[in-house]
């Protein structure tokens, strides 16, 4: 399969825990998004790398987030002393820098719920 | 970013046509019109996206008013796999991230 691949697909966790998704985009998509999802809503916009650059934090993103993606290719995403509002549907996406259409390859997410 | 408005809900048959609509009147000459679609507990998933001109692929079509501030995602014949949710977005051609900003969509049902 050479799509963008996550893990864990699901993850449940204590208030306070820390967790670490990771996303593996396709494989020299250069651009790489994380999104959020909670129940009946849309996905929203976390964060943006080009390369091993991260360019654009939303500002959900409080400080027990941090997102990197050290060589360029895989990224994670830590949640430090989890809430329980933090359970949500976590998406990672890619795409081509050199392709101009704006498509998005999602994974299926990670699922993460906090007790 | 320019704003998308789509009914929450719509309903059809199995093997009919289906016209989702989007209303987006504050599009700007820079923005493309993108649609994607979510089935259960996967994530979204590219349909369709154009300019200015009507446009076709495998999976649907996409009519765009003269003045582009509606459009209509047309599946020519529904199945029941075609039961999602379906997002209308405006992605502006800029520099930067060019995220797309998801409404909350039109949650599509097929009855058999």
């Amino acid at each position: 399969d050479t799509g963008v691949s996550q893990d864990p697909r699901h993850k449940i966790t204590k208030r306070g825990q820390n967790v670490t998704f990771r996303c593996d985009p396709i494989s020299e998509h250069n651009r790489l998004y994380w999104y959020r999802q909670t129940l009946g809503q849309g996905p929203e916009f976390l964060t943006y790398f080009q390369n091993e650059a991260q360019l654009e934090k939303s500002r959900l993103l409080s400080d027990r987030f941090s997102a990197e993606r050290p060589k360029g290719s895989f990224s994670t995403l830590e949640i430090q002393r989890t809430e329980q509002g933090d359970s949500a549907m976590y998406l990672c996406a890619s795409r081509p820098g050199s392709a101009n259409t704006g498509e998005l390859f999602f994974g299926e997410g990670s699922r993460l719920t906090v007790l | 970013d320019a704003k998308t408005t789509q009914p929450n809900s719509m309903e059809s048959n199995e093997e009919e046509p289906v016209h989702l609509p989007c209303n987006h009147s504050t599009i700007s000459g820079t923005d493309y019109i993108h649609w994607y679609r979510q089935l259960p507990s996967q994530g979204p998933e590219y349909v369709i996206h154009g300019l200015t001109s009507n446009v076709n692929n495998r999976m649907a079509s996409l009519a765009i008013a003269e003045d582009r501030k509606s459009s209509t995602l047309i599946l020519h014949r529904a199945t029941l796999r075609d039961a999602a949710v379906y997002y209308c977005i405006l992605r502006a051609i800029i520099q930067g991230a060019q995220k797309l900003v998801f409404g909350q969509g039109t949650r599509l049902t097929i009855n058999p």
